[in-house]
């Protein structure tokens, strides 16, 4: 089982506000990470995926990178709207199964 | 192309009574079959995943049982609901094997227990 962990567990920001957030996993065996974006009652909607250590991806005002030798991922967004208000999901996968876990998620709230 | 179907969307049910909630996918051939639920609060927990027909295994003790009798469908059955089942249920699938493939989800049952 991955121990995934995610921080902060909960955010709050002002709309325009940049924020970022991080997806903590074991590095031994990583395959890839996904990030979701996931709002509350509804399906969790795919963000990245991301497999190469130094990764960048990018969506818009929603940015990921990753670090495959440390074990984490940064999430940003640049200029907040409200209808980022979401929680967001990491999910490593290791090379030896198709097993993927989340993390708890961040809940991010932007505030207008 | 690939799709996943869930139903019902919503249902309220009364405690003791039974379950059934359904999940398809069509357009591919032997998926891993996933169900999450999400409590009141909560984040997201794994119940129940399946690589093949009648290949079930349990993440956590619970009312609640999962089938799969045909290939591409996923059910999540109860005997007798508790009130501490409401939740947000989602079925998600994957490619079998290794691959960076991610989850694609169903687009979930809201379950009220009253």
């Amino acid at each position: 089982i991955l121990n995934v962990e995610q921080s902060p567990q909960s955010l709050h920001v002002q709309e325009g506000d940049s924020t970022n957030f991080t997806c903590s996993f074991p590095s031994s065996n990583f395959y890839a990470l996904h990030w979701y974006r996931w709002e509350t009652a509804k399906s969790p909607e795919a963000l990245f995926v991301m497999t190469l250590n130094g990764d960048e991806k990018k969506k818009g005002r929603i940015s990921a990178t990753l670090n495959t030798k440390e074990g984490y991922s940064y999430l940003y967004i640049k200029g907040s709207q409200p209808e980022d208000s979401a929680t967001y999901l990491c999910a490593p996968k290791k090379n030896n199964n198709n097993d993927m876990r989340f993390g708890a998620g961040t809940r991010l709230t932007v505030k207008p | 192309s690939q799709t996943i179907h869930q139903w019902p969307a919503t249902l309220v049910q009364p405690v003791g009574s039974p379950l059934s909630l359904e999940c398809t996918v069509e357009g591919t051939s032997n998926p891993n079959l996933y169900w999450y639920r999400q409590a009141a609060g909560r984040g997201l927990q794994l119940l129940f995943y399946s690589i093949g027909i009648d290949q079930i295994s349990s993440e956590v003790p619970q009312n609640l049982s999962a089938s799969r009798p045909q290939d591409r469908q996923f059910i999540l059955s109860s005997k007798k609901l508790l009130l501490s089942d409401s939740g947000f249920y989602l079925c998600a699938w994957i490619p079998a094997g290794t691959g960076i493939y991610g989850y694609t989800f169903g687009s979930g049952t809201r379950l009220t227990v009253v």
